[in-house]
């Protein structure tokens, strides 16, 4: 079953905007991962974040995660049209590898 | 890093024909692989974890007998689409774990079914 639901289902910017999705999850969680996959490709990992941080950097994106609330969120400074992918949220609630995506937002970049 | 292969990357196959998929962990070994299947602008939904050595365990509501999975080795785990029909037409996706417990997906196999 679906663990986490993601918004926007859509987005469009343009370069150099900044983009934001949201996750949220129903389960505890040791961890929350983010991916991104081309239209048709496989999945790239980008980040992940434990449960006992709150907030992490990696290059232009900024991945926060509010446990209380059950919802984390992906930033991404300064986009590019080379972003232009969809982004899934993931959790491992039982620790076993066995990975629940969310739902997943559609970006689109425009030169 | 770890790279993980499927074959074939696209197949289209008639219906009642069964395909083969395969998902190969290229340079490390992996006891345990998942498979995940993804419908058009949809999330990926885990289909089964293949172990190593022992039978696949399915989640809820996939049909062991449709989908066979088969991990004959550390390095190669096989879903083979039985029967294959139409709406199993679908974008199927392993991943591989390492001995460090990190997770590595493979690029996909594109299945249409016709």
């Amino acid at each position: 079953s679906q663990q986490g639901e993601e918004d926007p289902q859509a987005l469009s910017i343009q370069e150099g905007e900044n983009a934001t999705m949201n996750c949220s999850y129903k389960t505890s969680i040791n961890n929350l991962q983010w991916y991104r996959q081309n239209s048709g490709r496989g999945l790239v990992h980008l980040i992940l974040i434990r449960s006992n941080e709150r907030e992490k950097h990696s290059g232009r994106l900024r991945v926060t995660l509010d446990t209380s609330k059950k919802s984390s969120s992906l930033l991404i400074t300064a986009s590019r049209a080379a972003d232009t992918a969809s982004y899934f949220c993931a959790t491992d609630p039982g620790g076993y590898n066995k990975l629940i995506f969310g739902a997943g937002t559609r970006l689109a970049v425009h030169p | 890093g770890a790279v993980v292969s499927q074959h074939p990357s696209r197949v289209i196959c008639k219906s009642g024909t069964s395909v083969k998929i395969e998902c190969r962990s290229l340079d490390f070994q992996a006891t345990t692989m998942f498979w995940y299947r993804q419908f058009p602008k949809q999330s990926l939904m885990l289909m089964a974890t293949s172990n190593e050595g022992s039978k696949a365990t399915y989640e809820q509501g996939v049909e062991k007998d449709k989908f066979l999975i088969n991990h004959a080795s550390l390095t190669l785990s096989t879903l083979t689409v039985t029967s294959a029909h139409p709406e199993d037409s679908s974008f199927y996706i392993c991943s591989a774990i390492d001995r460090e417990y990190e997770q590595y997906f493979g690029p996909g196999t594109r299945l249409t079914v016709t």
